[in-house]
């Protein structure tokens, strides 16, 4: 089955303690992306991958590093967490051109 | 700097055709717009996307202004599982980033 997945789902942490969260997608795509979900705010990306080693940032990048050693995947890291980083996390895959993108179940993360 | 502009809620009654509307006033002359609606906080569906003709699938149409700087997408038949927000969305000018913006909160009532 063509899916994206993420892990955790759930995470409850505290702030400076070291995260990551990993994103795999089985689809071959070349494009992955970072989103975070705040209320009021909509979907803001954070990172994209064009493709393996090619990454930038997007509208929101502080606070975040990402990789992207495989193609299949894409973790998000939070080397120092604070509590402005507690939100809805998503991670999207698609093929390039068409930016048609797939994501996954989403992460919620709680930094105390 | 918001790159599409969609109201923050409408309701439509069951079975009657739901009309989102959006404002994409700044898109560039080659960039697609897409559709995607999320159903509580699951991860957003892709629904639809056109560049300047309309578009139709099994989900939904798309209707695309000349000018391209407005869309509506079009529910025919909308059902009580249509209840989500829609988000319209485009690609930075020239570049590979995307910006979702905060949708239309779509109730569909019985």
């Amino acid at each position: 089955e063509a899916q994206v997945t993420q892990n955790p789902r759930y995470l409850i942490t505290v702030t400076g303690k070291k995260l990551t969260v990993t994103c795999s997608q089985n689809m071959n795509h070349e494009y992955m992306s970072w989103y975070r979900q705040d209320p009021g705010l909509g979907l803001r990306q954070i990172y994209y991958s064009m493709n393996v080693e090619v990454t930038d940032k997007g509208d929101v990048p502080e606070g975040y590093k990402v990789s992207r050693k495989e193609k299949r995947n894409f973790p998000l890291i939070l080397e120092s967490p604070s509590p402005n980083q507690t939100s809805l996390y998503f991670c999207a895959s698609s093929f390039l051109p068409s930016y048609l993108q797939y994501f996954g179940p989403g992460t919620r993360l709680t930094v105390t | 700097d918001a790159k599409t502009t969609q109201p923050p809620s409408m309701d439509c009654a069951e079975g009657r055709a739901a009309n989102l509307p959006c404002n994409h006033s700044t898109i560039s002359g080659n960039e697609y717009v897409y559709w995607y609606r999320q159903i509580h906080s699951q991860g957003p569906q892709y629904i639809i996307h056109g560049l300047k003709n309309n578009e139709t699938n099994e989900m939904a149409s798309l209707i695309i202004t000349e000018d391209r700087k407005s869309s509506t997408l079009i529910l025919p038949h909308a059902t009580l599982r249509d209840t989500a927000v829609y988000y319209c969305i485009v690609k930075g000018d020239g570049g590979n980033q995307f910006y979702f913006g905060t949708g239309t909160s779509l109730t569909v009532i019985p």
